[in-house]
């Protein structure tokens, strides 16, 4: 399928587990975002990336960490789960035009 | 610090009336704005955007303003649809190197037909 999909959909993971969340996009977009959306907090940024192997920090980077080995993946990875990381999660990437960002559907992930 | 900010978290309006979704922001570095229309279960979409050097952008039923010396902008739906009922989110592109977008905490429109 075109566009960004990302999985799962859905996650419940225990407090200490590294859990991984998947992002795929088929437009070869350079940059690649991540963000987790919380109640009162909008969208807020927590790694970016600008090509293969490049990748730096947002606004709430603690926790979590990236890769992108490949233009068309970029996963997020929670290396040992704590609570306040439940959330939903969105993979993005910017098209041609200098603002814009296409988001996929989200990951909502659980940490009991 | 919240750069942007969306103050009424949620918004009420009958259908066939005008909705207005408004945002502040603090930096004066910005130089891009957008709304995201984001449904349940699904990621936000592009709505419409607005330039620093402009005052006013219009896409059909919608339209955003830019109050520069307030530091503000709203957006306009004019009429509103039950169809219209979503969050927004307003967002701030600082024409950073990175090309982040800083986004407010969203306001929920309900449209009531």
């Amino acid at each position: 399928d075109a566009g960004i999909t990302q999985s799962p959909r859905y996650k419940i993971t225990e407090t200490g587990r590294q859990v991984t969340l998947m992002c795929h996009q088929t437009w070869s977009h350079s940059y690649m975002f991540w963000y987790r959306q919380d109640l009162g907090h909008g969208l807020r940024l927590i790694y970016y990336s600008a090509a293969a192997d490049i990748t730096d920090k947002g606004e709430v980077p603690d926790g979590y960490v990236v890769s992108r080995s490949k233009t068309e993946n970029f996963p997020l990875t929670l290396e040992s789960a704590t609570r306040s990381q439940t959330s939903v999660y969105f993979c993005a990437s910017k098209g041609q035009l200098p603002y814009e960002q296409y988001f996929g559907p989200g990951t909502r992930l659980t940490v009991t | 610090d919240q750069q942007v900010k969306q103050n009424s978290p949620s918004l009420s309006v009958q259908e066939g009336r005008i909705s207005i979704l408004n945002c502040d922001y603090t930096n004066s570095m910005f130089d891009y704005f957008l709304w995201y229309k984001k449904y349940p279960a699904e990621g936000p979409t592009f709505l419409i955007s607005i330039s620093s050097i402009k005052d006013k952008n219009e896409d059909g039923r919608f339209t955003v303003f830019l109050n520069k010396s307030a530091k503000h902008l709203s957006l306009h739906i004019v009429p509103s649809q039950p169809g219209d009922s979503a969050v927004y989110f307003c967002a701030a592109n600082g024409n950073n190197a990175g090309n982040m977008l800083t986004f407010g905490g969203g306001t929920r429109l309900m449209v009531k037909p």
